[in-house]
């Protein structure tokens, strides 16, 4: 398995804002995640991010609203730029390893606009 | 458009029951297909998972019955406890999309004393 540390794990935020969220892992992964699941919602994948190339965004997500960076193998950044109340969701980590089928989940990150 | 659909929305089952939950795909190139489990407040856990060259894979109280020719997949849960009231959802992948989850709308499941 895999131990997966993403902070903030809540934030209330100003809408026009952006927030920045970590994402932490205790090995060397691949595939790294990012999904969105909005209050009482299923997840949703937002974009997957490899390390040294750019993040493949999932259609109604777009790189101007979501930057990704990916700078090594444990580490990912998902920014939620300019945001608006339709943001406010838990925005959730994920890493794939065992040949890149079995995918662990951070704790998640539950953000507010106001 | 929702790859994955998952029933009931909720469901209710008393202690020592049968917990049965149901999937059903249409992307016949998934290969992949992990259950998982979430408590409020927590990521989702993943509880079990099965490739579609099984029919049936058990871990514990935990049963998944796989049928490729109907594209369904079940989650049996025996014996459930009240600690297993949670949110279950399927999930399906493939290899082509690096094995990224589309996700069933989620079940929440009470189980009474």
């Amino acid at each position: 398995s895999a131990v997966i540390s993403q902070k903030p794990s809540r934030d209330i935020c100003q809408r026009g804002t952006s927030l920045t969220i970590q994402c932490q892992v205790d090995s060397q992964v691949t595939m790294m995640f990012w999904y969105r699941q909005q209050p009482g919602q299923s997840l949703t994948l937002i974009a997957t991010a490899n390390q040294g190339s750019e993040a493949t965004y999932e259609s109604g997500f777009v790189i101007d609203k979501f930057p990704i960076s990916r700078p090594n193998l444990t580490f990912s950044t998902l920014t939620v730029s300019n945001m608006s109340p339709e943001d406010s969701s838990i925005y959730l980590c994920s890493v794939a390893i065992g040949g890149n089928t079995e995918a662990f989940f951070g704790q998640g990150t539950r953000l507010t606009v106001v | 458009q929702q790859q994955v659909k998952q029933s009931p929305q909720s469901l209710i089952v008393q202690k020592g029951g049968i917990s049965i939950i149901n999937c059903a795909y249409e992307n016949t190139a998934f290969d992949y297909f992990p259950w998982y489990q979430q408590f409020p407040g927590k990521g989702p856990a993943l509880l079990i998972a099965i490739r579609p060259d099984v029919s049936e894979k058990k871990e514990g109280r935990f049963t998944i019955s796989f049928n490729k020719s109907a594209k369904q997949f079940s989650l049996h849960i025996m014996d459930s406890q009240p600690g297993d009231s949670a949110t279950y959802f399927c999930a399906a992948s493939n290899r082509p999309s690096g094995y990224a989850l589309n996700f069933g709308k989620g079940t929440s499941l009470l189980v009474t004393p």
